[in-house]
């Protein structure tokens, strides 16, 4: 099992660029987030879907969107970047039930100028 | 107020040494805790897990739930070098939406 990847590894974006971060898994995990680490301000939750077809937002949604057509696929998209987007984004799956059991992915580093 | 504090250090203790990393809460809803490790540039990886109050022991790690003072805390013992990390909190009341602190770094010296 490849687990939780994500795509890009590192993206430089310019203000009011949009672009999608994918995250893809392969365990059948119907729970799958976003977040974001920011120094200082520790993980964030930006959306998350208990399955396909449903999604809702987190803590900090503003300015994501977020789709799931497939148990295995959660992109999130960013409309207009913005520099105050500029994190580390993480994405993270478990079976709905397990109330915590989290994987993570490796990242994407996104700097917005 | 941020729903979950955590103290981010930085703590730096002598290998062989007992750790003690602490959060506290505000949410008196949050049911699951959790405690993940995060070594630099990598993403969180879970520790331990436990549901309401109490203990649970694994291995090395001890994780402590005190739902009456609303703090929650994670023990390791016998520390070593490969421990150093950042030590993340988390919790949720119901498995829906989750609030992290901010992490505690760690390292071991040997």
């Amino acid at each position: 099992n490849a687990g939780v990847t994500q795509t890009p590894k590192f993206q430089v974006l310019k203000t009011g660029q949009s672009m999608t971060l994918q995250c893809a898994q392969d365990m059948n995990h119907e729970y799958m987030s976003w977040y974001r680490q920011d120094p200082g301000m520790g993980l964030r939750l930006i959306h998350y879907s208990v399955g396909a077809g449903i999604t809702d937002q987190g803590e900090v949604p503003n300015g994501y969107n977020v789709s799931r057509s497939t148990t295995e696929d959660f992109p999130l998209r960013l409309l207009s970047a913005a520099p105050s987007q500029t994190s580390v984004y993480f994405c993270a799956s478990s079976y709905y039930g397990t109330r915590g059991t989290q994987y993570f992915g490796p990242g994407t580093r996104l700097l917005v100028l | 107020q941020k729903e979950v504090e955590q103290d981010p250090g930085p703590l730096s203790v002598p290998e062989g040494a007992i750790v003690s990393l602490n959060c506290t809460y505000s949410n008196s809803a949050f049911q699951y805790f959790m405690w993940y490790r995060q070594y630099s540039r990598k993403g969180p990886e879970l520790l331990m897990y436990t549901y309401s109050s109490g203990n649970k022991e694994d291995g090395r790690f001890t994780a402590q739930v005190d739902k009456s003072s609303k703090y929650i805390s994670l023990f390791i013992r016998d520390s070593q070098p490969s421990d150093s990390a950042t030590y993340l909190c988390a919790m949720t009341p119901t498995g829906n939406q989750f609030y992290f602190g901010t992490g505690t770094s760690l390292t071991v010296i040997p």
